[in-house]
């Protein structure tokens, strides 16, 4: 079984230009979550998505960030514009709807590097 | 507001040193409580998920416990491959969202 797949692994990127961070879920997963980590700090919600549709995003700056898992094809976080401060490790998790429980499958995280 | 704690931050063992590390929470109706392990520049790989006070759940040296305050993951006669942070969450009624702890960095010596 193919788990979580996200890609780039990792991401170089000048100030003021745009991001785009790709994250296939585990095969029959329709509940996406993206995460942002830290050196030495937890991991911190960011949205929730399925498909064609965004659930929560209350830990997703306002300006700059969106994203959006179309009905075909990969979730995208994208950040626009970014700033150093935007470098970090950023992970995407999966879930199957139908556990009473939504243990979430991390994949291997995208670490963007803004310069 | 669910809340997260884990202790101790960081935790040094010999090889074959048995101890536990503690994750101690407060949520409103707990649906879940989720252990990972995190190896460096890596995701965190999925170990157990709890429901409900009393529960116990193993894997290899690995044994987590779950009270209605806390939870335990024991980890027995621990090896070096052992060594990672081990992240502990909770999901509580009416959310989609778990909330993380900063994890505890566990390093095994030989």
């Amino acid at each position: 079984n193919a788990g979580v797949m996200q890609n780039p692994r990792h991401l170089v990127r000048r100030r003021g230009q745009e991001a785009r961070l790709r994250c296939s879920p585990v095969k029959g997963h329709s509940h996406v979550y993206w995460y942002r980590q830290l050196p030495e700090e937890g991991l911190k919600f960011m949205v929730y998505l399925q498909k064609e549709n965004i659930i929560d995003e209350s830990g997703m700056p306002k300006e700059r960030f969106s994203a959006e898992f179309p009905k075909e094809g990969p979730s995208i976080l994208r950040i626009q514009q970014v700033v150093r401060g935007d470098s970090a490790a950023y992970f995407c998790a999966s879930s199957d709807p139908g556990q009473s429980a939504d243990t979430q499958y991390f994949g291997p995280g995208t670490r963007l590097t803004v310069l | 507001e669910d809340q997260v704690t884990q202790s101790p931050e960081a935790l040094r063992l010999q090889e074959g040193e048995s101890s536990s590390l503690n994750c101690s929470y407060t949520v409103s109706g707990l649906r879940g409580l989720f252990w990972y392990r995190q190896d460096p520049g890596k995701g965190p790989e999925f170990l157990f998920t709890l429901y409900s006070a009393g529960e116990e759940k193993e894997k290899e040296r690995l044994k987590a416990t779950l009270t209605k305050k806390e939870s335990f993951l024991h980890i027995t006669a621990p090896k070096p491959e052992d060594s990672a942070t081990y992240l502990c969450a909770v999901q509580g009624g009416g959310s989609y969202i778990p909330t993380f702890g900063r994890g505890t960095s566990l390093i095994v010596h030989p």
